[in-house]
């Protein structure tokens, strides 16, 4: 069965440090990457996504990941945090054959100290 | 963006009764609806596929007589815990897809508590 590993349960940081959150997936086929965040009281949306193309890949509010298939990692990055990027940050992968199922990490909470 | 509700946000109830979470799409029609499940430090866990029209898709080890869904029109999925136990206690999430495989709308969650 596929899985996704994160490797941090819990990230402190201060403002202006560079942030970098690990994701491994197993699955050894096609698969779509995703990260997916919740900020305090919000649903969970959307970050960045990786379809095919350029593996690295930018989406909202300065972050970007890198699909690196010889690792089956996807890695989030931001080169300076702000306060406001405390949340919790989910690694999903969507294996093609199953449509819209997305298979989820456990989670990395980051907390960004002011 | 599309924007998908549950409700209750929170709900407590005694052991043995029975409780229904209801998810809706607000702005758009879903076809299909994810539930989740999802526990303290652990990754959400799809428990099943909702469809409109026709009987849900569950995953392995889920039981269908325990998490009852019904997806009763194009913008109202329900998830009826029957019996619950305290084990039963969990946040429980619900998503419709978007347009992008695998791109996903989450509602809030629903946060039950069995006594």
């Amino acid at each position: 069965a596929q899985s996704v590993s994160q490797h941090n349960h819990h990230v402190i940081l201060s403002e202006a440090a560079s942030l970098e959150l690990g994701c491994n997936y197993s699955y050894g086929g096609t698969v779509n990457l995703f990260w997916y965040v919740q900020y305090p009281g919000q649903h969970l949306q959307l970050l960045l996504k990786y379809f095919s193309g350029d593996p690295l890949v930018k989406g909202i509010k300065g972050f970007e990941a890198e699909f690196i298939k010889s690792k089956f990692s996807f890695n989030l990055r931001k080169p300076s945090v702000q306060w406001s990027d405390t949340a919790e940050y989910f690694c999903a992968v969507n294996v093609g054959e199953y449509g819209n199922k997305l298979v989820f990490g456990a989670g990395t909470i980051l907390r960004v100290k002011s | 963006g599309a924007v998908v509700s549950q409700h209750p946000s929170w709900v407590i109830c005694k052991s043995g009764t029975s409780v229904k979470i209801e998810c809706r799409s607000l702005d758009f029609q879903a076809t299909t609806m994810f539930w989740y499940r999802q526990f303290p430090k652990q990754s959400l866990m799809l428990m099943a596929t909702s469809n409109e029209g026709s009987k849900a898709t569950y995953e392995q080890g889920v039981e269908k007589d325990k998490f009852l869904i019904n997806h009763a029109s194009l913008t109202l999925s329900t998830l009826t815990v029957t019996s619950a136990h305290p084990e039963d206690s969990s946040f429980y999430i619900c998503s419709a897809p978007g347009n992008l495989a695998g791109e996903l709308f989450f509602g809030e969650g629903s946060r039950l508590t069995v006594l």
